[in-house]
């Protein structure tokens, strides 16, 4: 069975720091890998996804990530942090893209930005 | 931007009574789900459903969880009997198809009191 670890419940950093959130996957085989971010009183919007290719994947909001299969991880980063970044992240896993499959979530990390 | 929207936000039931979610789903997408959280913990899928019929469904989804697409527009999900353990935020997604992204909306927040 899929799993996601977010090893990191809470991340403080400074404005215009740089930030990298970890995930950590279990699947035998490619899985499918995506970070959503959860601002406060909103849903889950996406920032990025891996299917194939190029592992380092470009997202909206300077995000991105990268997928390193001999670590089994799929870190989400941002060269410099803006206070609009505070929010909830999550790291997801898909077993394939047939659309019937669902996603597995990791715990989730919570960013906090300071000045 | 076309989003998927749910209603209530916030519910508040007493234990033992019926709720009804409901989700309306961006209109061209063919795959809907709900997924709940419970307060500090990870996101949990709960159902997907393709074709007027649900696909998968996670073991939290018991006899007392049913879903439906009553109308061609609206997706809901029907707890039958809340329990204090309900309490939580239930997201509904949706996606267009095959390998494509699922969107989810803001979610309602239930209190089962």
């Amino acid at each position: 069975a899929q799993s996601v670890t977010q090893p990191d419940i809470h991340i403080t950093v400074s404005e215009g720091a740089s930030l990298e959130l970890r995930c950590n996957y279990s699947y035998g085989a490619t899985p499918y890998l995506f970070w959503y971010v959860q601002s406060p009183g909103q849903g889950l919007q996406l920032l990025l996804k891996y299917f194939s290719g190029d592992t380092l994947v470009q997202g909206i909001k300077g995000f991105e990530a990268e997928f390193k299969r001999s670590q089994s991880s799929f870190n989400l980063r941002k060269p410099s942090v803006h206070w609009s970044d505070a929010a909830e992240y999550f790291c997801a896993v898909g077993e394939d893209l047939s659309g019937n499959t669902p996603l597995v979530f990791g715990k989730g990390t919570r960013l906090s930005v300071i000045a | 931007e076309p989003e998927v929207t749910q209603t209530p936000s916030h519910q508040v039931t007493q234990m033992g009574q019926e709720v009804i979610l409901r989700c309306v789903p961006i209109s061209n997408h063919l795959y809907f789900y709900w997924y709940r959280q419970i307060l500090g913990q990870k996101v949990e899928f709960l159902v997907s459903f393709y074709n007027n019929e649900i696909s998968e469904k996670s073991e939290i989804f018991d006899d007392q969880f049913s879903v439906e697409r009553p109308d061609g527009s609206n997706f809901t999900l029907k707890i039958r009997s809340t329990k204090l353990e309900d309490s939580a935020m239930y997201f509904c997604a949706s996606s267009e198809g095959a390998g494509t992204e699922a969107f989810f909306g803001q979610g309602t927040r239930l209190t089962v009191v």
